[in-house]
This record gives C-alpha cells, structure tokens and sequence, in this order.
C-alpha cells in the first residue's frame, strides 16, 4: 500500500525557515518523481515544484511564486524527499502535500501539513 | 504560469448530469494530453478521478468522463448522487511544470 506522510509543518515568522518532510512507503521511492502542492485555506491547488529520480539527473523544477526561496531534495536511502523553505511569506501559508505519480499524475496524496507563516 | 479557468461553482440534481470546464493556453492544456482531474471532500487530500483527458483510475465510478477541444478540457459527471458534491480541480502538465485550475465547488441539490 502507497503511503506518504508529511511533517515538519509548524507556526514561523515572515523571513524564516522551515524544512518539511514527506516520508514514502510502498512503492519504488528512488524511481519516482515526487512532487509538493499546496493549499491555502480556503483556497486552490498550486503545485509547487518536483524532483525527479537519480535516473533523470535529480532534476527539479518550481513555480514561479517559489523559484529561488523553496528547494526541493530527496534521500533515497531513507525513502524521504524535503522541501525547504527560505524567505517565507504570509502568502506561504497553506496545507502543503506531497504526491507521486504511480500509474497517473498525482495519483496518490499525503494527508498533508499545515504552514503557517505570521508574526 | 497563470491557473486555468474553471467555473467557481456548479449545481444540479441527483440523476443529472454536470459539466465542468477548464481553459488554459496553447502552452499548457492545448499542448499536452496530459489534464488530469482532482476531487476533493472538505478536509481530505485531492483524489484522482481523471487522467490523460479521458482515463479514469481503478475503482473510479464510470460515471465521471474527460474530454478535451483545444485549450479547452472538460469533466462530465452523470447519474449525480449527493456524494459527489465536493470541489473539483483540473490539472495540466505545462512543460517541465504543472498548473492546476481555481476549482469548481459541485452542489447537488
């Protein structure tokens, strides 16, 4: 059975940090892209970014609201991917998902973390 | 990199059957074949219940369908039952990202 499970969500200050981790289970984690979407309460999706698998250079790429603040890493050996967070905004704020693409995009979800970035 | 374009909300009764549109661009929808659909229940993670257009997932009820015409992909719920009002969002890849619609909240009356 496909499990993820985020952590690492928590209350920051506007300008600080926050690293979230998205632990995977079930699958074949060092083959999978793994990607992060976020949520603002009452609010849409927005994806975040990816990573891609050792076999595809480790590739990342961001959404233009995060591009050069939000970096994205994986270790494979512990089945884990990150998302670190730098400059943070109020705008930040949100549910933040991690998601894999198994058989289709975004086929399977965490239940999510919640960021919250206020002073 | 701008969302795509769905309607806020839609509503119909049971029985009926609902349409759901989402526009984006030449560089995203247009381009690919690769728009997915996503429900979500107040509270709960998003659930694939469309990909690639037109597939549905193992254990996703046939009556949810996909379409595309262009920059233009669509969801069709028939036969509507008080368990499908949820919000519905729209995903496609764009190149190296993705992009997802501002959701559509379904009312079932």
């Amino acid at each position: 059975e496909v499990q993820l499970v985020e952590s690492g969500g928590g209350l920051v200050q506007p300008g600080g940090s926050l690293k979230l981790s998205c632990a995977a289970s079930g699958f074949t984690f060092s083959g999978s892209a793994m990607h992060w979407v976020r949520q603002a309460s009452g609010k849409g999706l927005e994806w975040v970014g990816r990573i891609r698998s050792k076999a595809n250079s480790y590739a990342t790429a961001y959404a233009a609201s995060v591009k050069g603040r939000f970096t994205i890493s994986r270790d494979d050996s512990k089945n884990t991917a990150y998302l670190q967070m730098n400059s943070l905004k109020t705008e930040d704020t949100a549910v933040y998902y991690c998601t894999i693409a198994v058989a289709a995009p975004f086929d399977y979800w965490g239940q999510g973390t919640l960021v919250t970035v206020s002073s | 990199q701008s969302a795509l374009t769905q309607p806020a909300s839609v509503s119909g009764s049971p029985g009926q059957s609902i349409t759901i549109s989402c526009t984006g661009t030449s560089s995203d929808v247009g381009s690919y074949n690769l728009v997915s659909w996503y429900q979500q229940h107040p509270g709960k993670a998003p659930k694939l219940m469309i990909y690639e257009v037109s597939k549905r997932p193992s254990g996703v009820s046939n009556r949810f369908s996909g379409s595309k015409s262009g920059n233009t992909a669509s969801l069709t719920i028939s036969g509507l039952q008080a368990e499908d009002e949820a919000d519905y969002y729209c995903c496609s890849y764009a190149g190296s990202t993705w992009v997802f619609g501002g959701g559509t909240k379904l009312t079932v009356l």
